[in-house]
C-alpha cells in the first residue's frame, strides 16, 4: 500500500516566522507532488506542485523535493494568522491515483 | 472560468436509503476523481474517471458506484446508506489523469445519515 506520512500537528508558530511542513512517501516511483491548504469546513485548495528535485518558490511558499530521501516539504515565510489551516501533501505515480497524507494542522499565533 | 461544481451542497438521508451526488468539472477538464473525507480518516479515494471509463478505484464496498458522462460530468451513487457514510464527499477535476496534472476540488457535498 502506497503511503504518504505527515505529522498531524498542531504546528504552532508566531506571526512572521517560517513554518516548515514535512511529508514522506513510500513509493519510489512517485513523479508528482502537490501541497493543498484546507481551511476548516472548506475544501482543499491547491497551493504548490513540484515535479523535480530541488526548490520551487511561489511568493511566500517554497516547496522542496528530495526523491532520494522520499521527502517533500513546504516552507511558509512570514507566516500570517490567515495561514492557519490544515496542509495536505499529495503524491501521484504514473497511472495511479493521487494519494493524500492526513494533513498537518498549522496554527499561526498573532 | 467556473470552478468545480458539486450538487447538492448538503443532504440528509436515513439509513437504508440511496443517494446520488453530482459533479461538473472545470470546463475543459476531462478527468474526475471522488473522495470521502471524515475527521478520523482524512481524504479517502473513491474512484477516478476519464473519458467515461473508471481508471482507478479505492477500497470501498460495492454500495459506492460512479459514472462519467460524455460531457465529463460525473455522478456517484451510494446505496443502502449506513451511519458511517456520513462524510464530506469531494469531487476534483483535472485536465487529464496524467501524473503532472493537478486536481482542483469542488466545495463538496456534506452528507448526513440519520
Amino acid at each position: 500500500q502506497k503511503e504518504v506520512e505527515q505529522n498531524s500537528g498542531p504546528l504552532s508558530v508566531p506571526e512572521g516566522a517560517i513554518a516548515s511542513l514535512n511529508c514522506t512517501y513510500s513509493d519510489r516511483g512517485s513523479q508528482s507532488f502537490f501541497w493543498y491548504r484546507q481551511y476548516s469546513g472548506k475544501s482543499p485548495e491547491l497551493i504548490m506542485s513540484i515535479y523535480s528535485n530541488g526548490d520551487k518558490e511561489d511568493g511566500r511558499f517554497t516547496a522542496q523535493l528530495n526523491k532520494a530521501s522520499q521527502y517533500v516539504s513546504l516552507l511558509i515565510r512570514d507566516s500570517q494568522p490567515s495561514d492557519s489551516a490544515t496542509y495536505l501533501c499529495a503524491v501521484k505515480s504514473s497511472g495511479d491515483k493521487l494519494t493524500f497524507g492526513t494533513g498537518t494542522r498549522l496554527a499561526v499565533r498573532p | 472560468k467556473a470552478g468545480v461544481t458539486q450538487t447538492p451542497r448538503y443532504l440528509i438521508k436515513t439509513r437504508g436509503q440511496q443517494v446520488t451526488l453530482s459533479c461538473s468539472p472545470i470546463s475543459g477538464h476531462r478527468s474526475v476523481s471522488w473522495y470521502q473525507q471524515t475527521p478520523g480518516q482524512g481524504l479517502q479515494f473513491l474512484f477516478e474517471y476519464f473519458s467515461e471509463t473508471q481508471r482507478n478505484k479505492g477500497n470501498f464496498p460495492g454500495r459506492f458506484s460512479g459514472r462519467q458522462f460524455s460531457n465529463s460530468r460525473s455522478e456517484m451513487n451510494v446505496s443502502t446508506l449506513e451511519l458511517g457514510d456520513s462524510a464530506l464527499y469531494l469531487c476534483a477535476s483535472s485536465l487529464s489523469p496524467g501524473e503532472g496534472q493537478p486536481q482542483h476540488f469542488g466545495d463538496g457535498t456534506r452528507l448526513s445519515i440519520l
